[in-house]
């Protein structure tokens, strides 16, 4: 069984500075994926960034980065020039590949302080 | 659509009671998962629909939960005999290969 766990139930940054989000899995599979999802107080889940582990470089979409450091079964999330509408819960995910469920962590509540 | 679709966005009902909830997946999207998000909890796996394959119902926490999808595309999940602990908000996705979800906006169900 797929697990993940996100051992920072809170964090909160100053408006533009960086900040860095921790989660940690244990899978068996050697083929998977991993994202990181972002959940504002509207509710509504948005696809932050993806990983295919089988690739080595770090995904990064604009201000987002990963660490991914597979041996360790880490991957972190870097938030570059933090903004004030980057708060939100965000949640780290795991996956076969295919369409099988992710399996997701609890959670960490980001604040961004103005 | 352009989105995934879930209604109601908020159900309020009374224990007991049976409930429906609605999600309309993205179009051409084979795969199609109900969650659900208790408060200060991450997401619980509930069903997985995939193509015209057998659902994966293995995160349904009692047999008063069930779910189906109708011609690969809407899917109801139905809770009979609400409890007060079946009050969360109920996430819907659907995804197309390995390129992660798309979600709808929840419904958040409240049991009286």
């Amino acid at each position: 069984a797929q697990t993940v766990t996100q051992s920072q139930p809170e964090m909160s940054v100053q408006e533009a500075e960086t900040v860095t989000l921790s989660c940690t899995y244990d899978t068996s599979e050697s083929d998977y994926y991993l994202f990181w999802y972002k959940q504002p107080p509207s509710r509504q889940m948005i696809l932050v960034i993806r990983q295919e582990a089988y690739k080595q470089q770090n995904a990064t979409e604009n201000r987002f980065s990963v660490n991914f450091q597979k041996a360790a079964k880490s991957f972190s999330l870097k938030i570059s020039d933090s903004q004030l509408g980057d708060a939100a819960m965000y949640f780290c995910a795991s996956g076969w590949t295919g369409n099988t469920p992710l399996v997701f962590g609890k959670g960490t509540r980001l604040s961004v302080i103005a | 659509g352009a989105g995934v679709s879930q209604s109601p966005s908020n159900k309020v009902t009374e224990k007991g009671k049976d409930v429906e909830l609605r999600c309309d997946p993205i179009s051409g999207h084979t795969a199609l998962y109900w969650y659900r998000q208790s408060l200060g909890q991450g997401l619980e796996f509930l069903i997985y629909f995939q193509g015209n394959s057998a659902p994966d119902k293995s995160g349904l926490p009692s047999d008063r939960f069930s779910a189906e999808r109708t011609g690969g595309s809407v899917s109801t999940l139905t809770i009979q005999r609400t409890q007060q602990e079946d009050s969360a908000v109920y996430l819907c996705a659907s995804s197309f290969q390995g390129f992660g979800y798309t979600f709808g906006s929840g419904t958040r169900l409240t049991v009286v």
